[in-house]
């Protein structure tokens, strides 16, 4: 079946080093995916996206990379900073509804 | 700019009793998505609602869970006779009326405890 799934559930960083985050999907005719952050007692907050045409979308701090050859994508954030401490979660779009992965816990230590 | 409006945040009902968690989306926006969440797990797709249609309800149980999104007034998710495994975290979600609507914006979430 479909699914979307992470490799690491927990992420430990340094304050100011880079953090990536991955996410394997296995569904090949997806052709668009969202990272979210999700901090505790709070909703999805929506960090970046990508389409299927794409291999590579940069925000602020933020960069996701699609291999669509490994059914790959991956978060990296620059400069991990405390408030970047959280649960992340890919999510993969299925006609109309999001397939999330179980998350990936990012664990920011000084 | 509002965001996505959910209520309440914490829901506490006894077994037996219904729950109605409301959400009202971001301006603009006439898609509705419910989510459910598991602790420790990712958000499970329910139901997909534009005004006074559903659209895609694959997610939703088939007893005791109803949705709607009237012309007016929030989207409700309604369950019937709740019992101890409703308990989770219920995300609403909308999204613009565009093409391609693809980006979904989350609420706070209602989480439902049933004793």
């Amino acid at each position: 079946g479909e699914s979307v799934g992470l490799h690491l559930p927990t992420l430990s960083v340094q304050e100011g080093d880079n953090s990536i985050i991955n996410c394997a999907y296995s569904n090949s005719a997806s052709d668009y995916f969202i990272w979210y952050k999700q901090e505790s007692g709070k909703g999805p907050q929506f960090i970046i996206d990508i389409r299927s045409n794409m291999d590579k979308r940069q925000g602020q701090r933020v960069t996701v990379l699609l291999n669509k050859t490994v059914k790959h994508l991956s978060l990296q954030i620059a400069a991990t900073q405390p408030g970047d401490s959280a649960v992340y979660f890919c999510a993969e779009k299925n006609t109309d509804k999001l397939i999330f992965g179980t998350g990936t816990r990012l664990q920011v230590f000084p | 700019n509002a965001g996505v409006m959910q209520n309440p945040r914490h829901l506490v009902r006894r077994r037996g009793q219904e729950a109605r968690l409301r959400c009202s989306p971001m301006k603009g926006h006439s898609h509705v998505y419910w989510y459910r969440q598991l602790p420790e797990e990712g958000l499970k797709f329910m139901v997909y609602l534009q005004k006074e249609n559903i659209i895609d309800e694959s997610g939703m149980p088939k007893e005791r869970f109803s949705a709607e999104f009237p012309k007016e007034g929030p989207s409700i998710l309604r369950i019937q006779q709740v019992v101890r495994g409703d308990s989770a975290a219920y995300f609403c979600a909308s999204s613009p009326p565009t093409d391609r609507a693809d980006t979904q914006y989350f609420g706070p979430g209602t989480r439902l405890t049933v004793l």
